[in-house]
């Protein structure tokens, strides 16, 4: 059990539609990351998030979009929904200059 | 930026059988995390290895990072199904922070 937390566990949305995933990181933690994880295939970064401004993005368009909020809560949105975002999204909390990042269970997106 | 590859992607083991799964890179990596996802998990992180020839057990894994920092194992001695799940090597790259993963090597167990 690491202390991480992500809402809801499961969704189902249409395509063009609008999402947003939510994710407590565990106390004592300052920096969250975001995952997207297709089926059959390793999570790939989205973008990371430290003193609630973007510390690095990954390969995703504009319409992935996160925020931060003072107590080191995260939310990922995404607009614009395509079917291929049906993926399971993973965040990690960390502390900032550490090495270890810690996995939440997971919100699983399907887009019909 | 570093990326890994995995071989194998799949391995089906009897129980109490022995095997060595491998993380491969063209480029010298600065460090290798694994980590272990049960089916309908999410990835926990296992160990790191950052020195060139570390070796590092836990239990029954014991894991090894090459002498060129260009490779890495996790071999598991006398296999459990307890083990199954998919095992996941990934850089940490410095700046970002973010962990760049390999596409995983998914572990069946016959009892």
């Amino acid at each position: 059990e690491t202390g991480v937390t992500q809402s809801p566990t499961h969704l189902i949305k249409t395509r063009g539609q609008q999402v947003t995933l939510r994710c407590s990181s565990q106390s004592g933690h300052n920096t969250v990351s975001w995952y997207q994880q297709a089926l059959g295939q390793g999570p790939q970064f989205i973008f990371q998030y430290y003193r609630e401004e973007e510390n690095g993005r990954g390969n995703f368009p504009p319409r992935f979009s996160g925020l931060q909020f003072p107590n080191y809560s995260s939310e990922l949105n995404v607009n614009a929904l395509e079917l291929d975002d049906s993926a399971l999204y993973l965040c990690a909390s960390s502390l900032m200059g550490t090495d270890t990042q810690y996995f939440g269970p997971g919100t699983r997106l399907t887009v019909l | 930026g570093q990326q890994v590859m995995q071989i194998p992607q799949y391995q089906h083991v009897q129980e109490g059988e022995d095997f060595t799964t491998y993380c491969n890179s063209s480029t010298t990596l600065s460090n290798i995390q694994w980590y272990k996802q049960r089916p309908g998990g999410h990835p926990v992180f296992l160990i790191q290895l950052v020195k060139s020839g570390e070796v590092k057990k836990q239990k029954r894994l014991t894991f090894q990072f090459g002498e060129a920092k260009k490779n890495s194992s996790l071999h598991i001695t006398a296999t459990q199904t307890t083990d199954v799940g998919t095992y996941f090597c990934a850089v940490l790259q410095g700046g970002s922070e973010k962990l760049v993963f390999g596409k995983g090597m998914k572990l069946t167990v016959n009892p």
